[in-house]
């Protein structure tokens, strides 16, 4: 069964900080990995799907790695901002049909 | 384009109530999916469907029950509502293998 683990559970950053959010599967036959952004009291917005043909993935101050002979993804912020401050997830489905096992997430604050 | 939409935002249920969350989205998604997610518990599927006509259970399946009758349709229907059915409840849609979007989801209280 896979198992998806995030950590640590909070983070919290002064603003302006280059900083890495880990996340680490147990099953490795991965057929992609997605992040996305939550809200306090909000849905799940979709950051970056990483295919598991890729090895990086970049939207703007996000970059997204995949590797998946160690399990491992990581979620790199530039320049954070305190608008960045959310939970992040990452997601990796059960084969390609598209059901998600999720991660905790990550609490992330960014101070002003 | 309003992607994914759930109905209603809040609701308050007494125990052994019945309910229907609705989900639909516009994107002619063929896969649509239910979670919930609960504090300290994450995210965890309730039900799937990889088109319509088809369902299949996740995780957390007793209790709920799924219908597909159409691309843009998937609700929730709770059997008989119970306090461990407190949840923030979110429909996801996508073509199979790629972005997930999801709805705003549903705050469900059991008393």
């Amino acid at each position: 069964k896979q198992e998806v683990t995030q950590i640590p559970a909070a983070l919290s950053v002064p603003e302006g900080e280059n900083l890495v959010l880990n996340c680490s599967f147990t099953d490795s036959a991965i057929y992609n990995l997605q992040w996305f952004r939550q809200d306090p009291g909000k849905g799940l917005t979709s950051l970056l799907l990483i295919q598991s043909s890729q090895r990086e993935q970049t939207s703007g101050r996000l970059n997204a790695s995949l590797d998946k002979s160690s399990g491992r993804s990581t979620l790199y912020i530039a320049a954070s901002q305190p608008g960045d401050s959310a939970t992040y997830l990452c997601a990796v489905p059960t084969g390609a049909n598209s059901k998600l096992t999720f991660g905790k997430g990550i609490t992330l604050s960014v101070r002003p | 384009n309003a992607g994914v939409t759930q109905t209603p935002k809040f609701q308050v249920l007494k125990t052994g109530q019945s309910m229907t969350l609705q989900c639909a989205q516009d994107m002619n998604h063929e896969y649509m999916s239910w979670y919930r997610q609960d504090p300290g518990m994450g995210l965890r599927l309730i039900h799937y469907s990889v088109g319509a006509g088809i369902t299949d259970q996740g995780e957390v399946p007793n209790g709920y029950n799924v219908s597909r009758s159409t691309t843009e349709d998937f609700p929730l229907r709770l059997l008989s509502a119970a306090p461990s059915q407190t949840s923030v409840y979110f429909c996801a849609s996508s073509s199979v293998g790629d972005t997930q979007y999801f709805g705003p989801g549903t705050r469900l209280t059991v008393l």
